[in-house]
């Protein structure tokens, strides 16, 4: 079983939308959550950081974590063209990095 | 605006070469990473340090070294490269694990 799983999609959204992209973990001892964004050939990009159950806002971006559930998610509202990327979920766990495969997002105008 | 750094950007070499990845970070972070990832593909760890003279491989078998003589520094070296190299290299930071990586632009290195 992986560390961290998530949809490879790719998620299809029309611009304006909003696109929901999900991440699930399996050690419950976890402690730390984060979302990037990653363009077609260009290095990951650390978009959104979620440590408490909840959820955490910034522009148009909300992580919402679910510990009892294990699982993350990241809401994107207003879904714009330049959204279009591969999204990765990570997770640390007892100092370990741990990301996930990604979901590939598009948005089409 | 990039804090940690990879050279070169791009490089094409021949079979056999020895070549080395640069990475540098002006940030003081003591944790360093160095992913390999193709394209369209997941991430895959291959060395990470904690600080000076520390490094560790990662959990995808690699035939290249790393080295982290200070704090700012860590190369990461192929010693014969083969076409099985092929691929985009990523350097990282982490000042703790509250904090997430920083990323390198990366380095896109082609075998041939």
């Amino acid at each position: 079983q992986k560390e961290v799983e998530q949809n490879s999609g790719p998620l299809s959204v029309p611009e304006g939308a909003i696109a929901s992209l999900n991440c699930t973990y399996s050690d419950r001892g976890s402690q730390s959550f984060f979302w990037y964004r990653q363009y077609s050939g260009k290095s990951p990009e650390l978009i959104m950081s979620i440590y408490s159950n909840g959820d955490k806002e910034d522009g148009r971006f909300t992580a919402q974590l679910n510990k009892a559930s294990q699982y993350v998610s990241l809401l994107i509202r207003d879904s714009q063209p330049s959204d279009s990327a591969t999204y990765l979920c990570a997770v640390i766990n007892f100092n370990k990095f741990y990301f996930g495969s990604g979901t590939k997002l598009n948005v089409k105008p | 605006e990039a804090d940690i750094y990879q050279t070169p950007r791009y490089l094409v070499i021949g079979t056999g070469k020895k070549i080395t990845l640069e990475c540098s970070q002006t940030m003081g972070h003591d944790k360093m990473y160095w992913y390999q990832q193709d394209p369209g593909m997941e991430l895959h760890l291959i060395h990470y340090s904690y600080g000076v003279n520390s490094t560790e491989k990662g959990d995808l078998s690699s035939e290249s070294t790393v080295s982290r003589i200070r704090t700012e520094h860590f190369p990461l070296t192929l010693e014969s490269a083969r076409p099985s190299h092929t691929s985009q290299y990523l350097c990282a930071s982490s000042d703790g694990d509250h904090y997430g990586y920083t990323f390198g632009s990366g380095t896109r290195l082609t075998v041939v």
